[in-house]
């Protein structure tokens, strides 16, 4: 099964960018990168997801590299609702998920 | 309501004790799972279904049994719960874009 490593936490100052890297070395050529978010005692959240291209949406940037062995998730402008844990996720040939142990991101005003 | 529902949200039961969790979709998509987060941890996969009828299994089927009979349920049960089944249980479905989270049953199991 494609697995994914981040770092186990991060911190940034408010309403600076933040770099959310993520590793998945055995990703196969038809494996979706997944990004979602959790808060505190919710279900986690989509953020954003791409394939080959970088992608854009109103919530963050998602930069895959060439070789799409890492990504990396960008906030632009870090808030203190964006303090959560960020997943970085491959999604299967069969839909699935699988989820690594993700990265605690805490926003300092 | 649009959306996906999970029933109870929480629950306490006993050693031994048979328990069903509730999951309820009504985007009618194909694709529905279970995971379990164990505290301060990420979430594992149970069960999941491509469609009505057809399960397999995750990475952590076992004590665990689902059905899907309808589209829009998917409940799991533990057909003998154990203290270290307690955990966070989340249901999600799927459209092949992205999935859609439940808000999570709080199971303990004493």
């Amino acid at each position: 099964d494609a697995k994914t490593t981040q770092p186990n936490s991060m911190e940034s100052n408010e309403e600076e960018p933040v770099h959310l890297p993520c590793n998945h070395s055995t990703i196969s050529g038809t494996d979706y990168i997944h990004w979602y978010l959790q808060l505190p005692s919710q279900g986690p959240e989509y953020v954003i997801h791409g394939l080959t291209s970088n992608v854009n949406n109103r919530m963050a940037s998602l930069a895959i590299a060439e070789d799409r062995k890492s990504s990396t998730l960008i906030l632009h402008r870090a808030t203190l609702r964006d303090a959560a844990v960020y997943y970085c996720i491959l999604r299967d040939n069969f839909n699935k998920f699988y989820f690594g142990s993700g990265t605690k991101l805490n926003v300092k005003p | 309501d649009a959306g996906i529902t999970q029933s109870p949200r929480y629950k306490i039961t006993e050693t031994g004790r048979q328990v069903t969790l509730m999951c309820h979709q009504t985007w009618s998509h194909s694709y529905m799972f279970w995971y379990r987060q164990d505290l301060g941890h990420g979430l594992r996969l149970i069960y999941y279904s491509a469609a009505a009828d057809i399960t397999d299994k995750g990475e952590v089927p076992d004590g665990y049994v689902v059905s899907r009979s309808k589209t829009e349920n998917f409940p799991l049960t533990l057909e003998s719960a154990t203290r270290s089944q307690t955990s966070v249980y989340f249901c999600a479905s799927s459209d092949r874009l992205g999935y859609t989270f439940g808000s999570g049953t709080r199971l303990t199991v004493v």
